[in-house]
């Protein structure tokens, strides 16, 4: 079965700290994954998507990394802000039209 | 702007109604889906089109039903086969393939049954 995993579920960390967020899938045959980033109430904004056949991609702070062959990728926020607390999804599309969800990380930064 | 257009926000169903959530989406992608999530869990996929006139379930559909007459628009039906509604909706899109798809979500439908 495909499934993605998000440890932990939740996160505090005091402002200006580097933080890696992680997540695992069971089957290394994907297309690309995604993260997103969930505020309370809200639909899901894009953050950076990773195809197959790369490695990581960076937006301003943020840098995601693929391990396909250990079915990891890494979410890297530098310098944390109070605005970038919020919970944060992977979600896996695994070669066929779905895209597969992990449960969430919910991330907390500490003023 | 180009985007994902979900409405209503806030949505209250009677127990034994049908009731019609919206998907509207003018970012021209043949792929729309439709998701449920509920507190402390993921998203969980109900049905998703591929293209006009053509929808698949995915893991959750008892109770739901879709239309795709239109490439821009996606509704879901949460019937009173529905046993446990209440839940929030999110709508996406994205272009069909296997490399650069990025999904694309729309702000959600909350829904609750009084």
């Amino acid at each position: 079965k495909q499934e993605v995993t998000q440890i932990p579920a939740a996160l505090s960390v005091p402002e200006g700290e580097n933080l890696v967020l992680n997540c695992s899938f069971t089957d290394s045959a994907i297309y690309n994954l995604q993260w997103f980033r969930q505020d309370p109430g809200k639909g899901l904004t894009s953050l950076l998507l990773i195809q197959s056949s790369q490695r990581e991609q960076t937006s301003g702070r943020l840098n995601a990394s693929l391990d396909k062959s250990s079915g990891r990728s890494t979410l890297y926020i530098a310098a944390s802000q109070p605005g970038d607390s919020a919970t944060y999804l992977c979600a896996v599309h695994f070669g066929n039209e779905k895209l597969t969800f992990g449960t969430g990380t919910r991330l907390t930064i500490i003023p | 702007d180009g985007g994902i257009t979900q409405s209503p926000k806030y949505l209250f169903r009677k127990e034994g109604q049908n009731v019609t959530l919206s998907c509207e989406q003018n970012l021209n992608h043949d792929a729309m889906y439709w998701y449920r999530q509920d507190p402390g869990q993921g998203l969980r996929l109900i049905y998703y089109s591929q293209i006009v006139n053509d929808f698949q379930k995915g893991d959750i559909a008892e109770g739901y039903s879709v239309s795709r007459e239109k490439k821009e628009s996606f509704p879901l039906t949460v019937t009173s086969a529905q046993k446990n509604p209440t839940a929030f909706y999110l709508c996406a899109s994205r272009r069909p393939g296997r490399g650069n798809t990025e999904a694309f979500f729309g702000q959600g439908t909350r829904l609750t049954v009084v």
